[in-house]
């Protein structure tokens, strides 16, 4: 069956410091793998798609990649702020269809 | 910027009474999702909505839940007979119409607790 893993749980870090979130994905190919936070009570919200003919997509602090040879997406926040701590939730999809969520990664960066 | 909405924010009901749980999805939106998240675990998909009709439903969508957009902009989900299980937040979600690869926005959500 399809799944999709968060590999950790949680994650801790040092104000400043890159944060790299992991995302797996077994038994299928999305086309798409999107990137959302989530604060407690909140819905997740929105922070980049990549596409399975892309490599990598940047945003501000934020990056992700995208290696169909790992079945793998990894989520890079740089210069990492305490603000910055939340639930992060990788979503796989295929074109307008369903996002199928991962565990979530809960980020906490301490200053 | 634009947004989903998502009303009432937190709805207490006795079991076995019928909610209904409202969104407004970005205007020019076309697909249109329903998602839940039971308390400390993950997000998970119920229901899809394109041209006035489901698109694609999971086995948690059984009889008891129901989907309809009543007019041009709202998009509600009704459970006909709650249970105690179908206490949860209740997300909705909108992308746009570009061969489906728009990203999904989703709304606040509404916390549903079922007594």
């Amino acid at each position: 069956s399809q799944k999709i893993e968060q590999n950790s749980e949680a994650l801790n870090i040092q104000e400043g410091k890159t944060a790299t979130l992991t995302c797996n994905y077994t038994n299928y190919s999305p086309a798409y793998l999107q990137w959302y936070r989530q604060d407690p009570g909140r819905g997740p919200v929105f922070l980049l798609l990549i596409r399975e003919n892309e490599k990598e997509k940047r945003k501000e602090r934020l990056k992700v990649t995208f290696d169909t040879t790992l079945k793998q997406s990894l989520f890079h926040i740089t210069a990492s702020q305490p603000a910055d701590s939340a639930t992060y939730l990788c979503a796989s999809r295929f074109g307008a269809g369903k996002s199928t969520f991962g565990d979530g990664t809960t980020l906490t960066v301490k200053p | 910027e634009p947004e989903v909405t998502q009303t009432p924010s937190h709805q207490v009901t006795q079991m076995g009474q019928e909610v209904i749980l409202r969104c407004v999805p970005i205007s020019n939106h076309l697909y249109f999702y329903w998602y839940r998240q039971i308390l400390g675990q993950k997000v998970e998909f119920l229901v899809s909505f394109y041209n006035n009709e489901i698109s694609e439903k999971s086995e948690i969508f059984d009889d008891q839940f129901s989907v309809e957009r009543p007019d041009g902009s709202n998009f509600t989900l009704k459970i006909r007979s709650t249970k105690l299980e179908d206490s949860a937040m209740y997300f909705c979600a909108s992308s746009d119409s570009q061969g489906g690869s728009g990203e999904q926005f989703f709304g606040p959500g509404t916390r549903l607790t079922v007594l």
